[in-house]
């Protein structure tokens, strides 16, 4: 079983569409969960950084933590044909080196 | 702000050449950088952890001889690919964290060997 688990997609949406994208993990230790957007052909870019559990929202953006089942969320209100993308969730524990775990990416088709 | 660059974006060598990839934080001095290797269509892959001044700490599998990391200050770090073959074809890319254990990816380097 790996450590983080993200379907791959793709996903196609129409424009306008709440899109849900999610991750499981399985271990206990994450304490920090990021959710990158990359481009085909670019490094990915850092849309949401959370500690713990809860909400935080930034524009269209939600991300959920739920550690109690160890799943995150990513929301994104209002999809916008500029939102395809690859979706990439990262953990992180607290000691060590605090290098990032990476779930596969989900792949995002918004239609227009 | 929050920059890393990586130079060059994209390199064609011949097979047995040694390639040097740059990556910098621009505006923020990173406390640990990382290299990642990506294959199309899939996720990143980490080949190494980079911290200045000290040496690199690789992931099982990577070769250290082959894949030559150096970290010269706060907001450099280097990664050489020596005597690189077509099988070191990749997209490399670089990250940098900052204090809060934020980490921001360069744009990455697409390396050719023919």
């Amino acid at each position: 079983q790996k450590e983080v688990e993200q379907d791959p997609g793709p996903l196609s949406v129409p424009e306008g569409a709440i899109v849900s994208l999610n991750c499981t993990y399985s271990n206990s230790a994450f304490q920090y969960f990021m959710w990158y957007r990359q481009y085909s052909r670019k490094g990915p870019e850092l849309l949401m950084y959370t500690y713990s559990s809860g909400n935080k929202e930034d524009g269209r953006f939600t991300a959920q933590v739920d550690k109690s089942s160890k799943y995150i969320s990513l929301f994104i209100r209002d999809s916008q044909p500029s939102d395809s993308a690859t979706y990439l969730c990262a953990m992180s524990s607290t000691s060590g080196t605090y290098k990032y775990i990476f779930g596969t990416g989900t792949r995002l088709k918004v239609l227009a | 702000g929050a920059v890393v660059s990586q130079h060059p974006s994209r390199v064609i060598c011949k097979s047995g050449t040694s390639v040097k990839i740059e990556c910098r934080s621009l505006d923020f001095q990173a406390t640990t950088m990382f290299w990642y290797r990506q294959f199309p269509k899939q996720s990143l892959m980490l080949m190494a952890t980079s911290n200045e001044g000290s040496k690199a700490t690789y992931e099982q599998g990577v070769e250290k001889d082959k894949f030559l990391i150096n970290h010269a200050s706060l907001t450099l770090s280097t990664l050489t690919v020596t005597s690189a073959h077509p099988e070191d074809s990749s997209f490399y890319i670089c990250s940098a964290t900052n204090t809060y254990n934020e980490q921001f990816f360069g744009p990455g380097t697409r390396l050719t060997v023919l």
